[in-house]
């Protein structure tokens, strides 16, 4: 089974504070995702990486950054959290490198962050 | 662009009947492939479903089948038998390349 871990399941952080959230996948997958879930909006895609080192904008990037340094290991960043980062984050994973594919995306438990 | 519509934010199902949920995904796009999946309370989400575009047969899993209207945007999603278990938040989810979009779920109830 595909095993995809976030290293929080709650997170508490202060205004400004700079924030990690961190996500391993166990399966030698290509592709990882950060997107944020809230009531009434669904699943908004933040950041996602194809390849090591590799990133790519999702639909709500601003106030976000990722790393990529590892292929198992993907982490998203706040760099200055702000009250309206509030949120659950959830971190996935898909394996295909195929273009024109789309594979079906493993997700992790999910980090429910708080910014006070 | 694509778009993916949930317009039921909240279903409610007894125990042993049939119920069926709705999403529309727009696209410009002729191949692509949509999702569903279920996120339990307080647990992962996992893939409930998947139907690829191209094929005219829907895709069925155990007690789930999907309904896909291609020319009409329609993929809805059908639980028959409906368990306890099954009570959940559902998304729909749509996309031609790895990026998918998501609905904004619906949630069901399963009521005993």
């Amino acid at each position: 089974d595909v095993k995809v871990t976030q290293s929080s399941r709650y997170l508490v952080k202060r205004t400004g504070e700079k924030v990690f959230l961190e996500c391993v996948q166990d399966m030698d997958h290509e592709n990882m995702f950060w997107y944020r879930q809230d009531p009434g909006l669904g699943l908004r895609l933040i950041y996602f990486s194809y390849d090591v080192k590799m990133k790519e904008k999702g639909d709500i990037p601003e106030g976000y950054s990722v790393s990529r340094e590892k292929k198992e290991r993907f982490s998203l960043i706040l760099e200055s959290a702000s009250t309206n980062q509030t949120s659950m984050y959830l971190c996935a994973s898909s394996l295909t490198p195929i273009w024109g594919y789309t594979d079906t995306q493993y997700f992790g438990p999910g980090t429910r962050l708080t910014v006070l | 662009a694509q778009t993916v519509t949930q317009s039921q934010p909240e279903m409610s199902v007894q125990e042993a009947e049939t119920v069926t949920l709705s999403c529309t995904y727009d696209t410009s796009e002729s191949d692509y492939y949509l999702f569903w999946y279920k996120q339990p309370p307080s647990r992962q989400m996992i893939l409930v479903i998947r139907q690829e575009a191209y094929k005219q047969q829907n895709a069925t899993e155990n007690r789930f089948s999907v309904n896909f209207q291609k020319a009409a945007k329609s993929f809805s999603l059908k639980i028959s038998d409906s368990q306890l278990g099954d009570a959940a938040m559902y998304f729909c989810g749509g996309g031609a390349t790895n990026k998918l979009i998501f609905g904004t779920g619906t949630l069901l109830a399963v009521q005993p």
